[in-house]
């Protein structure tokens, strides 16, 4: 597509419900972060893929965040027993291998509130 | 641990002004300093900065990064309403393509 894709846009989830973002990159971009955005605050790193491999998740912040890329295109946050703290716009961004004078693109993120 | 500081946090001023914030940062195996806009959600690009002293520019935006003292500078000349968001800035390490950004600045233009 022109741009990065995520959805839903807002999702609202009752505390100790389990969460599924997804995110479609730009095509042939070969790279796919993750970051969380907690409001007033500036975007946190979360996870890098390139292509269907997890090269760096260290910006888990716990064992309840997974994400995948299982074919190297489309990749997914899932979060379980989501907590109030977990409330944050979740941001995908594509880049191709290396990063060019362009730096990233960011989709419009995926606004989480945890009830 | 990697630490990107910007300042200041939030300004105001009016239609016609010039802006300058700052952005300081200490990231091991630094590679690129980048600037984002963030109006509502997605961030949009800037500027990338990986040269010492070399300012880049894009209409009333300039930009300049000094790797000697670990900082970069993103000005706005007469500014607009449409200049109002939030500007980020991001260091870019050399390995892994991770960017660690700082907290921001909100700008305010007011007509």
């Amino acid at each position: 597509g022109a741009g990065v894709s995520q959805s839903p846009r807002y999702k609202v989830a009752k505390r100790g419900q389990d969460v599924a973002l997804r995110c479609d990159p730009i095509s042939g971009h070969v790279s796919l972060f993750w970051y969380q955005q907690a409001l007033g605050q500036g975007p946190e790193f979360l996870t890098y893929f390139q292509n269907e491999a997890q090269l760096d998740k260290s910006g888990l912040p716990s064992d309840r965040f997974f994400a995948e890329r299982p074919e190297g295109s489309v990749s997914t946050l899932k979060i379980q027993r989501t907590q109030q703290e977990d409330s944050a716009v979740y941001l995908c961004a594509s880049s191709p291998r290396v990063a060019n004078n362009y730096g990233y693109t960011f989709g419009s993120g995926t606004r989480l509130t945890v009830v | 641990e990697d630490k990107v500081v910007q300042s200041p946090l939030s300004l105001v001023v009016h239609e016609g002004d010039t802006v300058t914030l700052n952005c300081s940062y200490e990231v091991t195996n630094f590679r690129s300093l980048l600037w984002y806009k963030q109006e509502k959600k997605a961030p949009t690009f800037l500027f990338m900065l990986t040269s010492s002293g070399i300012e880049k520019k894009s209409g009333r935006l300039s930009s300049i990064l000094d790797k000697k003292e670990l900082f970069s500078i993103l000005n706005i000349t007469a500014t607009q309403t449409g200049d109002s968001a939030i500007y980020l800035c991001a260091a870019l390490k050399a390995a892994g393509n991770k960017l660690t950004f700082g907290g921001g600045t909100r700008v305010l233009v007011k007509p």
